[in-house]
Formats: C-alpha cells, sequence, structure tokens
C-alpha cells in the first residue's frame, strides 16, 4: 500500500512563505490527482488545490489563488505545496492526499491516501 | 463555491445504538459526495465515496445514502472506535467540505 511521506513541523514568521514537501513511498502516484487539505486548531477540513502529476495542471481554491503553488515531479512521485504571505490564521496541520483509486478508475477528487500532516505555526 | 452544512453539529450515543449523520448542500452535487472519519492526531478517513459506495476495507456497519442536495451517513452500530468527527465532502465542483459532525459517547 503506497504511503505519503510529508516534511517536517515548520515555524514560520508573518509575511513569510513556507514550502511542505510529500512524496510517495511504496508505491506511485498511481494516475491520480495530489491534492492539499488543512485544518486549523479547532476547525474543519479545507481544500486548498490540487495537482494532476503527469500533466503538471494545477487547480487551485479561489481563497488560496493568490497564496498557493502546488507542483509534482511524476518521475519521482514527489510533490509540494508552497504557501506565500503567512499569517497567525495559517497555522495548521497541512495534509498532502492522494485520489481514491479501484479496479483501475481513478477518482481524482476522493481523498483516500494521506499523508500524516505537517504542522505549520506561524507566530511572531 | 458549494457550501455543505453537517447537522446535528454533536451526536451523543452509546456503542450499540445507531447514528444517523447528515449533510445538505447549497446546490445539487449529484452523487458526487464521500464522508471521512477524523480522530485527533490522525489523518481523515475515507469512508464512503460517491454517495453510497464504500471504500475498500471499509465495515458494512458504514452505509451512505442520498441524492442532489440531501446525504446521510449510517453507522449501523456504534462500536467504540467509532467515536470520532465525521466530515461530508463533495466533488461535483472544487471540492469542499462540511463543517462536521461529532459522534460522542453518551
Amino acid at each position: 500500500q503506497v504511503q505519503l511521506v510529508q516534511s517536517g513541523a515548520e515555524v514560520k514568521k508573518p509575511g513569510s512563505s513556507v514550502k511542505v514537501s510529500c512524496k510517495a513511498s511504496g508505491g506511485t502516484f498511481d494516475n491520480s490527482v495530489i491534492s492539499w487539505v488543512r485544518q486549523a486548531p479547532g476547525q474543519g477540513l479545507e481544500w486548498m488545490g490540487g495537482i494532476i502529476p503527469m500533466s503538471g495542471q494545477a487547480n487551485y481554491a479561489q481563497m488560496f489563488q493568490d497564496r498557493v503553488t502546488i507542483t509534482a515531479d511524476d518521475s519521482t512521485s514527489a510533490a509540494s505545496m508552497e504557501l506565500t504571505s503567512l499569517r497567525s490564521e495559517d497555522t495548521a496541520v497541512y495534509y498532502c492526499v492522494r485520489g481514491y483509486c479501484s479496479g483501475g478508475a481513478c477518482y481524482d477528487w476522493v481523498f483516500e491516501i494521506w499523508g500524516r500532516g505537517t504542522l505549520v505555526s506561524v507566530s511572531s | 463555491e458549494i457550501v455543505l452544512t453537517q447537522s446535528p453539529a454533536t451526536l451523543s450515543l452509546s456503542p450499540g445504538e445507531r447514528a444517523t449523520l447528515s449533510c445538505r448542500a447549497s446546490q445539487s452535487v449529484s452523487n458526487y459526495l464521500a464522508w471521512y472519519q477524523k480522530k485527533p492526531g490522525q489523518a481523515p478517513r475515507l469512508l464512503i465515496y460517491d454517495a453510497s459506495n464504500r471504500a475498500t476495507g471499509i465495515p458494512a456497519r458504514f452505509s451512505g445514502s442520498g441524492f442532489g442536495t440531501d446525504f446521510t451517513l449510517t453507522i449501523s452500530s456504534l462500536e467504540p472506535e467509532d467515536f470520532a468527527i465525521y466530515y461530508c465532502q463533495q466533488r461535483s465542483h472544487w471540492p469542499t467540505f462540511g463543517g462536521g459532525t461529532k459522534v460522542e459517547i453518551k
């Protein structure tokens, strides 16, 4: 079973940027979309955007459109998410997640395989 | 953006009882709705996709139903490990999640 291994926790200052990485272990991205979802303390889940590793085409949620960049390298099954102009409200656990694949079909926006999450803390 | 509203916010039940969770969409999402279980310190776990299909390895006590704007997740008989927060999520348009329902031990 493929696992997604994420980079470690980060502490950032307001106004700075953070880049979180994600790599498939024991498998590949398997032609599915890689998304990033975050959860702030005590809050719900928020989809930030996703990328089709084979083509490099990325799509972003409107609220993050101006601040997030998602990239991926299909040959190495690695992906990353960069968030700029950080503010305290960006303090959250950031998850890398792969779409659900079953019976030869992949459902891009069904989130099956999740990384363990990366805590990003933004504080002055 | 499609808004998903989950109810109730909290459900207090005992092990062995039936849990019924609701998710309502601000516009039709066809059957493109999924359910996830979230426990503290853990990543979410996919339970149901496309309204009624159980994901790989999900026990039969979890079932989903609905179409259009109204959806239900049912846990037929609560096991101790089922006490958690449950989120619905649509993929009819760019993905959005509901606010969650906490299933707690009564």
